[in-house]
């Protein structure tokens, strides 16, 4: 199994911060990570794939980098929209992981 | 509209089985590998099973390896999970999500909105 490891597991910020996540794999999944967002009592929705690429339809505030065993989602500006939980995903090799999840919390 | 909608969830015993479905519109669902993806209340998400868009590999989870069964009927556009054995843990609202031909090296790009599955006694 990979594990992976999300930091911080919540945050709190206000609109316009920049905020960060990271994401760390246990092994080198090379680039087969993705983020999705969950807000509460809805399906997760894909925000990156490839570790780095934006999903169509996602705004240009995210963004995301990395390979290997580290991996970041940024959101440039906080918006008000932004609240809920991000999930990181191994795709690399079965059983496929889900991080433990971030919590976001519009100041 | 591509859609994926997810059904069957509802109250059992441990020890009984449930057939859930995923019924698809709005793409090619041949091309298509799918998943199960599950959570429990108030806590993170649990990869279950995934099924390839040729119905050939069918990896699990350990912990329903044995008990859950993934099937596609591409005839009706619609992906089921069949679940014995249940235990208590098995609670969770089931999601079913599209990946690409396969789900290994292939994002969830499209999810339904969940079944919930409640065992108890």
């Amino acid at each position: 199994d990979i594990p992976l490891t999300q930091s911080p597991s919540f945050l709190s910020a206000s609109v316009g911060d920049r905020v960060t996540i990271t994401c760390r794999a246990s092994q080198g999944i090379g680039n087969s990570l993705a983020w999705y967002q969950q807000k509460p009592g809805k399906a997760p929705k894909a925000l990156i794939y490839g570790s780095s690429t934006l999903e169509s339809g996602v705004p240009s505030r995210f963004s995301a980098s990395g390979s290997g065993t580290e991996f970041t989602l940024t959101i440039s500006s906080l918006q008000p929209e932004d609240f809920g939980t991000y999930y990181c995903q191994q795709l690399n090799d079965y059983p496929l992981t889900f991080g433990g999840g971030t919590k976001v919390e519009i100041k | 509209e591509v859609q994926v909608l997810e059904s069957g969830g509802g109250l059992v015993q441990p020890g009984d089985s449930l057939r859930l479905t995923c019924a698809t519109s709005g793409f090619t669902f041949t091309n298509h590998a799918f998943a199960w993806v599950r959570q429990v209340a108030g806590k993170g998400l649990e990869w279950v099973a995934s099924i390839s868009n040729s119905g050939i590999t069918t990896p699990y989870a350990d912990s329903v390896r044995g008990r859950f069964t993934i099937a596609r009927d591409d005839s009706k556009n619609t992906l089921h999970l069949q679940m014995s054995s249940l235990t208590l843990d098995d609670t969770a609202v089931y999601f079913c999500a599209r990946c690409g031909p396969t789900c290994q090296h292939n994002r969830f790009d499209v999810w339904g909105q969940g079944t919930l599955v409640t065992v108890s006694s």
